[in-house]
């Protein structure tokens, strides 16, 4: 079956460190994203592809990075710069006809 | 930019109506929907409805948009405890596709009670 894998479902990382989570997808969409979900803010756009090796910056993209080498996969390093890292994040891909979301990483600084 | 608000909470009794309300700002949404996410899960599409539509039902949910009001209403018939969850409002461009990104509201937590 079509559908979107994130991973891990969670994550523990310690203050000063890089962490990547994974998303992959084979629905053959072109386009993917990452939104980050806190309690009370709904979800806000990190960063999103429109096709592969292609990517742009959302609403707050400050401390995470991506890569789109291949069109299944849009992982995101959140990196020590960001400095509230603790959150939800979801993955999602998107094609002419809807948009569909993966079922989150749960991120946690310790 | 665009910016689209939801209330935070509802609480209604189970076999009630729901009506969860939303307001956007970008005059040019073309699609609107509305996403269901349950504790620690992902987002599940419940419907969604064009900008030149002012209702769309389906089955136990109807959506009512009132364009001129920049206003999105999801009504639920006979609310059952697995109905409790998060529910999003979001709006886009386009269907999907390209660039076109997905705004969301803050979600309205629905809470079902016997």
């Amino acid at each position: 079956d079509g559908g979107i894998t994130q991973s891990p479902k969670y994550l523990f990382r310690k203050e000063g460190q890089n962490v990547t989570l994974s998303c992959e997808q084979n629905l053959n969409h072109d386009a993917m994203y990452w939104y980050r979900q806190d309690p009370g803010q709904g979800l806000r756009l990190i960063y999103y592809s429109q096709i592969v090796n292609d990517f742009q910056k959302g609403d707050i993209a400050e401390g995470y990075s991506v890569s789109r080498e291949k069109k299944e996969s849009f992982p995101l390093t959140v990196t020590s710069a960001q400095k509230n890292p603790t959150a939800f994040y979801l993955c999602a891909s998107s094609i002419e006809g809807g948009y569909t979301f993966g079922s989150g990483t749960r991120l946690t600084v310790v | 930019g665009e910016d689209v608000e939801q209330s935070l909470f509802l609480s209604v009794r189970e076999g009630d109506s729901s009506v969860i309300n939303c307001t956007y700002t970008d005059s040019s949404s073309t699609y609107l929907y509305w996403y269901k996410q349950e504790p620690g899960a992902g987002l599940q599409l419940l419907t969604y409805i064009f900008s030149n539509m002012d209702m769309k039902q389906d089955q136990r949910l109807t959506v009512l948009l009132n364009k001129k009001d920049k206003h999105l209403s999801l009504r639920i018939a006979d609310t059952q405890t697995g109905d409790s969850a998060i529910y999003f409002c979001a709006e886009s461009t386009a269907l999907g596709g390209g660039g076109n990104k997905l705004t969301f509201g803050t979600g309205t937590q629905l809470k079902v009670e016997l």
